[in-house]
């Protein structure tokens, strides 16, 4: 089963930092690129981050640029994110999610991990 | 960047009536655009993927329909089950920008 798990969330002060996880299985993970979504509590999805199959690009979006960092590890199928300099308006819930082609072509996600919640708060 | 916005923001409609969601691009993105369905407290899942196909698994009373910058979701005939925020995606380019969503429930 092609499954995706992100970990790591929880509550972190203002100015302060987080790292996500995310551990794939059931398919090939260094053939797709990954992608970072969140989500802010009651409100739409917002695009965060993506990396390419190697780790050799990498996007972010303006909101989180300077702050966040994605990476992967392929050889432990894992996607990261790591936050930093944290606030308030990134109190979401933080979807690991795949791309349903592979290769790093310009596709829709097909898989989207349960999500972690991060709550920025003092 | 390419701005995506959706119309409705939210509507409601009987069991059985044909329900559709348009969704327009600030610029031409070709078919590159998806439609995913998020129901209360559940993961947003994939529906259609460049414009108009199918995702497996996805019942068939679900269509997608449009090119360039004006896309529809229809839903032929509601389901209780589809009670559900709807959003399409532009993923031609970075960043693959979400709509507002469009939030589908029951009269």
């Amino acid at each position: 089963e092609v499954q995706l798990v992100e970990s790591g969330g929880g509550l972190v002060q203002p100015g302060g930092s987080l790292r996500l996880s995310c551990s794939a299985s059931g398919f090939t993970f260094s053939r797709y690129g990954m992608h970072w979504v969140r989500q802010a509590p009651g409100k739409g999805l917002e695009y965060v981050s993506a990396i390419s199959s190697n780790g050799g690009s990498t996007y972010y979006a303006d909101s989180v640029k300077g702050r966040f960092t994605i990476s992967r590890d392929n050889s432990k199928n894992t996607l990261y994110l790591q936050m930093s300099s944290l606030r308030a308006e990134d109190t979401a819930v933080y979807y690991c999610v795949k791309d349903r082609g592979y290769g790093d072509s310009l596709d829709a996600f097909d898989i989207w991990g349960q999500g972690t919640m991060v709550t920025v708060s003092s | 960047d390419i701005q995506m916005t959706q119309s409705p923001s939210s509507l409601s409609a009987s069991v059985g009536d044909r329900v559709t969601i348009t969704c327009r691009a600030s610029q031409g993105i070709s078919n590159y655009l998806a439609w995913y369905q998020q129901k209360p407290g559940k993961v947003p899942k994939l529906l259609i993927y460049a414009a108009s196909t199918l995702q497996s698994g996805v019942p068939s009373r679900f269509s997608g329909s449009g090119s360039g910058t004006e896309f529809t979701l229809t839903i032929s005939s509601l389901q209780p089950e589809d009670v559900a925020t709807y959003y399409c995606q532009k993923y031609n380019s970075a960043p693959r920008a979400f709509g507002p969503g469009t939030k589908v429930d029951i009269k």
